[in-house]
């Protein structure tokens, strides 16, 4: 079965600590996997979209890489505005219709100045 | 270019009535899906469609919930005779072709 886990569930930073965000899959072949942000009473936000081993992408102070088995989103010296909830997400390439994602549950990050 | 729409925003409804959440995909955006966001959940696939063509239907559940994407106008997820455990916050996506998903601020439905 596909599945995505994510860890930790909750993540506390002071503003300038560095840290990474876990996101472990298993799927029927990886079509993608992608980064979103999520902020209270809003859509998630894409960020990412990765779909080889090796690859790394970046945006700010977020870069995200990607392995056969996962993916880490690397916050570097965060600042209070990067608090939210990162979601995980991968798209299978075999099986159904390609085309939905199957989201973890994700990280719930909290930056105090 | 305005982002994916959907309205209402929030939605009461009773147990036994009918709720229908609405969107309107980006522009050039011809693939639209349905997710479902129950608290302290994950993301739930539910629906895949293209114009007037449901391409995936299978985290819909069987009764109750219909969706459609008309060739004009938004796409529908429809809801029969609402039960307390439909309450959640509906969140819809779009993409030009079957792969990274844009979404909308989500409608959350209450039912009392």
């Amino acid at each position: 079965e596909d599945q995505v886990t994510q860890s930790p569930e909750a993540l506390r930073l002071q503003e300038g600590e560095s840290s990474s965000l876990n996101c472990s899959y298993t799927v029927s072949g990886l079509r993608g996997l992608f980064w979103y942000r999520q902020d209270p009473g809003k859509g998630p936000e894409f960020l990412f979209t990765l779909y080889s081993a090796g690859e790394e992408k970046e945006k700010e102070r977020l870069k995200a890489t990607l392995t056969k088995k996962e993916s880490f989103l690397h916050i570097t010296a965060p600042k209070p505005e990067d608090s939210a909830t990162y979601l995980c997400a991968v798209q299978a390439r075999y099986g159904g219709s390609q085309g939905n994602l199957i989201f973890g549950k994700g990280t719930k990050l909290s930056v105090k100045p | 270019n305005a982002g994916v729409m959907q309205n209402p925003r929030h939605l009461v409804r009773r147990r036994g009535q009918e709720a229908r959440l609405r969107c309107s995909p980006m522009k050039g955006h011809s693939h639209v899906y349905w997710y479902r966001q129950l608290p302290e959940e994950g993301l739930k696939f539910m629906v895949y469609l293209q114009k007037e063509n449901i391409i995936d239907e299978s985290g819909m559940p069987k009764e109750r919930f219909s969706a459609e994407f008309p060739k004009e106008g938004p796409s529908i997820l429809r809801i029969q005779q609402v039960v307390r455990g439909d309450s959640a916050a509906y969140f819809c996506a779009s993409s030009p072709a079957p792969d990274e998903q844009y979404f909308g601020p989500g409608t959350r439905l209450t039912v009392t």
